[in-house]
């Protein structure tokens, strides 16, 4: 069980917009603590794709947004492209843990 | 870039030490301006940050594996390193090891690719 909940799978067609929701508590997204946001394709390393709730590293293109509220942050993905097919995964820090915790991850496949 | 390997062996017997080191290339560890982290995913779950080291030694661990975690760190090769102890079938999983920030909500970046430990007799 993550501390963080994700949706365990998300679907869209190319070119749609789809979200993936991160729900937290007091202890973490709702204390005010930074969320970030991963790309997982299984085999490789994970890329961080959000940070600090809605900033792009550099290289990550502007159809990858963040956004925080209360208890709660999401990822927007716009234009979907096949090779957006991937799990995708929130992270924080939570108070009560004294550490960073993961959301459960979320399955984006592209129809 | 920094790059981060991870090297050990992949198979583990249950009651063993888990050994795991995580070479840096590409940037010195001693720069002081992060955490060296590792993280690990079972198979079919999501992902647990275990704990993270500083350059002067001070470690964090998550409070379920603080009692059997030990991460230290040898700036003489730029390596970071990661011991599991008592270890169990539940403790297998992928294993990451990562750059970390030293924000109060540090991010991990980058990563590196994952090496399998499998824990059976």
């Amino acid at each position: 069980q993550s501390v963080l909940t994700q949706p365990p799978s998300v679907s869209g067609a190319p070119g749609q917009r789809v979200t993936i929701s991160c729900s937290g508590s007091s202890s973490n997204i709702g204390a005010g603590y930074d969320v970030h946001w991963y790309q997982h394709l299984p085999g490789t390393a994970p890329k961080l794709l959000i940070y600090g709730d809605t900033s792009r590293p550099s290289g990550v293109p502007d159809r990858f947004s963040g956004s925080k509220s209360a208890t709660s942050a999401s990822l927007a993905i716009t234009g979907l492209q096949a090779e957006d097919e991937a799990d995708y995964y929130c992270q924080s820090y939570d108070s009560s843990l004294s550490g960073s915790v993961f959301g459960g991850g979320t399955k984006l496949t592209v129809l | 870039q920094v790059q981060l390997q991870e090297s050990g062996p992949g198979l583990v017997k249950p009651s063993q030490t888990l050994s795991l080191t995580c070479t840096v290339s590409g940037g010195s560890i001693r720069s002081g301006a992060y955490y060296w982290s590792w993280v690990r995913q079972p198979a079919g779950k999501g992902l647990e940050w275990i704990g993270r080291i500083y350059i002067n030694g001070a470690t964090n661990y998550i409070p379920s594996l603080k009692s059997r975690v030990t991460i230290s760190i040898d700036t003489s090769t730029n390596r970071f390193s990661l011991r599991l102890s008592s270890v169990t079938a539940a403790d297998t999983a992928v294993y990451y090891c990562a750059r970390t920030g030293t924000a109060v909500t540090p991010h991990f970046d980058p990563w590196g690719q994952g090496t399998l430990v499998t824990v059976s007799s």
